[in-house]
């Protein structure tokens, strides 16, 4: 597609639950990172892709995070036990290296309840 | 821990007034990027400056980064309402490392 697209836009779930986050990149983008950002801050980041791998997993908080991208396009964010502090938007952005500047998508809003 | 630091946080003046926003660090990095956001979406990239000095434009917009690589600013001459919105820097540490640290944001709002 044109652009970066996620799925849903917004997402209410109650504290406890699994929910997945899905993020289709620009077609040939190789690179394919998530970011959450929490009211009123900047982007943190979470992981990064290259190819069907994560090259870099640092930013997850904790092990109820995991990320997958099994055919190098779609990614999938697997979130588990969801708790009230994961509410935030979750953005997916695509590059192709080198990275001189991510396109974003829109993001999702998860609300944790 | 915040490593790049953006001023002010909020500012709101009016039309066709001139105004710096700054992004500071103490750490040194490889690119700085500039992007802008609206309400609901994702950032917009504006720009990627990687020479220590470097000056760019952008139409109204003006961006440097600073010499030992650690501070940029963006300036924006006779601000329009259209200038409305979220500013963030972002820095790639370690070149190649595909990792950015965004800034907490500044919130500027250009009044009619």
């Amino acid at each position: 597609g044109a652009g970066v697209s996620q799925t849903p836009s917004n997402k209410v779930t109650e504290k406890g639950k699994y929910v997945e986050l899905r993020c289709d990149p620009i077609s040939g983008h190789t690179a394919l990172y998530w970011y959450r950002q929490s009211l009123g801050q900047g982007p943190e980041f979470l992981i990064y892709f290259q190819g069907t791998g994560a090259a870099d997993d640092s930013g997850l908080p904790n092990d109820r995070f995991f990320a997958v991208r099994p055919e190098g396009s779609v990614s999938t964010l697997k979130i588990q036990r969801t708790e009230r502090g994961d509410s935030a938007v979750y953005l997916c952005a695509s590059s192709s290296l080198p990275n001189y500047g991510y396109t974003f998508g829109s993001g999702t809003r998860l609300t944790v309840v | 821990t915040q490593l790049l630091k953006q001023s002010p946080q909020f500012l709101s003046i009016q039309e066709g007034e001139n105004l710096t926003v700054y992004c500071n660090s103490s750490s040194v990095f490889s690119s700085l990027q500039w992007y802008r956001q609206e309400p609901g979406e994702g950032p917009v990239l504006l720009v990627t400056v990687v020479t220590g000095g470097e000056v760019k434009k952008l139409k109204r917009l003006t961006f440097q980064f600073g010499d030992a690589r650690k501070d940029s600013s963006l300036h924006i001459t006779a601000a329009q309402p259209g200038d409305t919105g979220l500013y963030l820097c972002a820095g790639e540490i370690i070149q190649g490392a595909q990792k950015l640290v965004f800034g907490q944001g500044t919130r500027l709002t250009i009044n009619p």
